[in-house]
């Protein structure tokens, strides 16, 4: 069964810093697929970044990027320049192969200081 | 460009009251699913359908009953509700269910049992 796994509970970073947040995956699939999520204090679910198995180059967009390391199963997400904005609970989330549906980890929640 | 829509927001119910929540879709999206939202334990599965008419059990299944009559429409019931099962729950649908599609998510309904 596939499990993701975010180890980091809680995140601090100061605004216009970067920051890592951490996922490690396990699955025996060759084809799958990693994404994140951010849950804004609103309470709805954000589809932030997409990586598939397949992919060569790790995925950005504007200041996300995720950085995907096959081997180690890792796929950390990267926030440019943190903005107030962007203190929110951050989700990862795997979907393998076809005909699946998708698993997420337990979370973890960034606060950006002013 | 309404997305999925849940409905209520918000609902309180007694012990061994039964419920349904709703759920409707209008991106024609073949997979549709439940999860619930719990404190430390990230999304975890209730129910999924990848067409009208099939369904299928996810990690959490229990207490819970749903049908997919529609592409559009995936209600879920809760059969006898217990205070175990307050929690948020979310419906979300994606564009098929292979994995490079990302879920998009309802806003939510948060249930209270008592």
């Amino acid at each position: 069964a596939q499990k993701i796994t975010q180890t980091q509970p809680g995140m601090f970073v100061q605004e216009k810093e970067a920051v890592t947040l951490d996922c490690t995956y396990d699955t025996s699939d060759q084809s799958y697929g990693l994404f994140w999520y951010k849950q804004p204090s609103s309470g709805e679910m954000i589809f932030l970044i997409y990586q598939g198995s397949y992919d060569e180059q790790n995925a950005t967009e504007g200041r996300y990027s995720l950085n995907f390391q096959k081997a180690r199963k890792s796929a950390n997400l990267v926030i440019s320049a943190s903005q107030l904005g962007d203190s929110a609970m951050y989700f990862c989330a795997m979907r393998e192969g076809y005909g699946n549906d998708m698993r997420f980890g337990a979370g973890t929640r960034l606060t950006v200081k002013p | 460009n309404a997305g999925v829509t849940q409905t209520p927001k918000f609902q309180v119910l007694k012990t061994g009251q039964s419920m349904t929540l709703q759920c409707a879709q209008d991106m024609n999206h073949e997979y549709m699913s439940w999860y619930r939202q719990d404190p430390g334990m990230g999304l975890r599965l209730i129910h999924y359908s990848v067409g009208a008419g099939i369904t299928d059990q996810g990690e959490v299944p229990n207490g819970y009953n749903v049908s997919r009559s529609t592409t559009e429409d995936f209600p879920l019931r809760l059969l006898s509700a217990a205070p175990s099962q307050t929690s948020v729950y979310f419906c979300a649908s994606s564009r098929g269910s292979q994995g490079h599609a990302p879920l998009h998510f309802g806003n939510g309904t948060r249930l209270t049992v008592t």
